[in-house]
């Protein structure tokens, strides 16, 4: 079946470096994207969303971009800082009413002082 | 800032007991959602609930999987006979709408001996 999946499994940077984090989704029926940041012993917390309408959106030192033509969703950390340091998850969601969201494997992000 | 929260954070049972998880998610929020994350794998849907009802359920939640909201503050998942391969984190979420920003608790680990 249609699934979303991640390229890198772990990236590994140096503090001050951009980092970007990718994900490959398959189903042309998704109509919003999220990202999540898993932190060790802790649930998934939301970094930022997209909407298929749209190619990017920027928030404080993160811009997810969306190509739809190429099904490709990435992440990108300004700045990195070893307090991001924690597995990426995308999430597709391709249900409009209910949030059932479908999860990518992860990455691991490891920043290194 | 409001958070979803999670008891217990960490149950050990024998195989065939049952196990309920609790979960209070945000107080404004409608929409209600149990995933679950067996150790080193992605994030799974399980089931979602609006109106007092399961708008959503995933294969995983077969006939041992029921959830409740027994009073305004609560939402529980029971699994009624648990199995060696239910163990996993299982993670609490909630929105304020069908919107698809969900908030996740913590989790809850259980493990099934």
């Amino acid at each position: 079946g249609e699934s979303v999946g991640l390229h890198l499994p772990t990236l590994s940077v140096q503090e001050g470096d951009n980092s970007i984090i990718n994900c490959a989704y398959s189903n042309s029926a998704s109509d919003y994207f999220i990202w999540y940041k898993q932190e060790s012993g802790k649930g998934p917390q939301f970094i930022i969303d997209i909407r298929s309408n749209m190619d990017k959106r920027q928030g404080q030192r993160v811009t997810v971009l969306l190509n739809k033509t190429v099904k490709h969703l990435s992440l990108q950390i300004a700045a990195t800082q070893p307090g991001d340091s924690a597995v990426y998850f995308c999430a597709e969601n391709i249900h409009s009413g209910y949030s059932t969201l479908t999860f990518g494997k992860g990455t691991m992000l490891l920043v290194s002082p | 800032e409001p958070e979803v929260t999670q008891t217990p954070s960490h149950q050990v049972t024998q195989m065939g007991q049952e196990v309920i998880l609790r979960c209070v998610p945000i107080s404004n929020h409608l929409y209600f959602y149990w995933y679950r994350q067996i150790l080193g794998q992605k994030v799974e849907f399980l089931v979602s609930f609006y109106n007092n009802e399961i708008s959503e359920k995933s294969e995983i939640f077969d006939d041992q999987f029921s959830v409740e909201r027994p009073d305004g503050s609560n939402f529980t998942l029971k699994i009624r006979s648990t199995k060696l391969e239910d163990s996993a984190m299982y993670f609490c979420a909630s929105g304020v709408s069908g919107a698809n920003v969900l908030t996740f608790g913590a989790g809850s680990r259980l493990t099934v001996l």
